[in-house]
């Protein structure tokens, strides 16, 4: 049982360029999210998604894009990298009942110089 | 809006010190949960522990015990004789129950523990 599994673990990118940062869960979870986290800051969601086809904004989803074509997989995109995005990206998923915590993937480290 | 304020940015003990880190919680719900995850230099998130907004009663896990009072919206947790192990960043996180049941972090409190 993987759990939540992220790729890649870390990345650099040039300011414009654009990237997708994976995430695939095997637990039949049907809540998915994504999370950044900047250096002493806690972390602040970006996007959710509470079934296949239905995704939402979080708190901070400027400059990302995401699709949730199956159970799965939930990936999320970056166009036109700046600096701002530079962080810790964690992905998570759930089941619905919220007393069941999330399950975290191991995080992405992706730096936009 | 729910909000988790941790107060605490940074905690430096000695090794054996009882540390005790402060979360204090707003929102609108009657049912809400509660959780305090561990991360540790690795930077993987740990869950330790969840608390539901009904079940006011308090717990002990081995060196580990929480304080949850509704009263004052207040979840604390408490680390007895600690260890150079728990030097990590722990954050204190609110579940809602709205839609896909977000969990809100706080900013974290680093817990250094030296010898």
């Amino acid at each position: 049982n993987a759990g939540v599994t992220q790729t890649p673990k870390f990345r650099i990118l040039k300011i414009g360029q654009s990237m997708t940062l994976q995430c695939t869960q095997d637990m039949n979870h049907n809540y998915m999210y994504w999370y950044r986290q900047d250096p002493g800051m806690g972390l602040k969601l970006i996007y959710y998604s509470v079934g296949a086809g239905i995704t939402d904004k979080g708190e901070v989803p400027n400059g990302y894009n995401v699709s949730r074509s199956t159970t799965e997989d939930f990936p999320l995109r970056l166009e036109l990298a700046a600096p701002s995005q530079t962080s810790v990206y964690f992905c998570a998923s759930s089941y619905s009942q919220g007393q069941v915590g999330y399950t975290f993937g191991s995080g992405t480290r992706l730096t936009v110089v | 809006a729910q909000k988790v304020t941790q107060a605490q940015t940074e905690i430096s003990v000695v090794e054996k010190e009882d540390v005790t880190l402060d979360c204090v919680y707003e929102t609108r719900d009657t049912t809400y949960y509660l959780f305090w995850y561990k991360q540790p230099p690795s930077g993987e998130l740990v869950f330790l522990i969840r608390r539901n907004s009904f079940d006011e009663q308090n717990e002990i896990s081995g060196r580990y015990s929480w304080n949850f009072q509704k009263s004052t919206s207040s979840f604390n947790f408490t680390i007895t004789a600690s260890q150079v192990v728990d030097s990590a960043v722990y954050f204190c996180a609110l579940r809602d129950t709205g839609t896909a049941s977000k969990l809100t972090f706080g900013t974290g409190t680093r817990l250094q523990v030296t010898l």
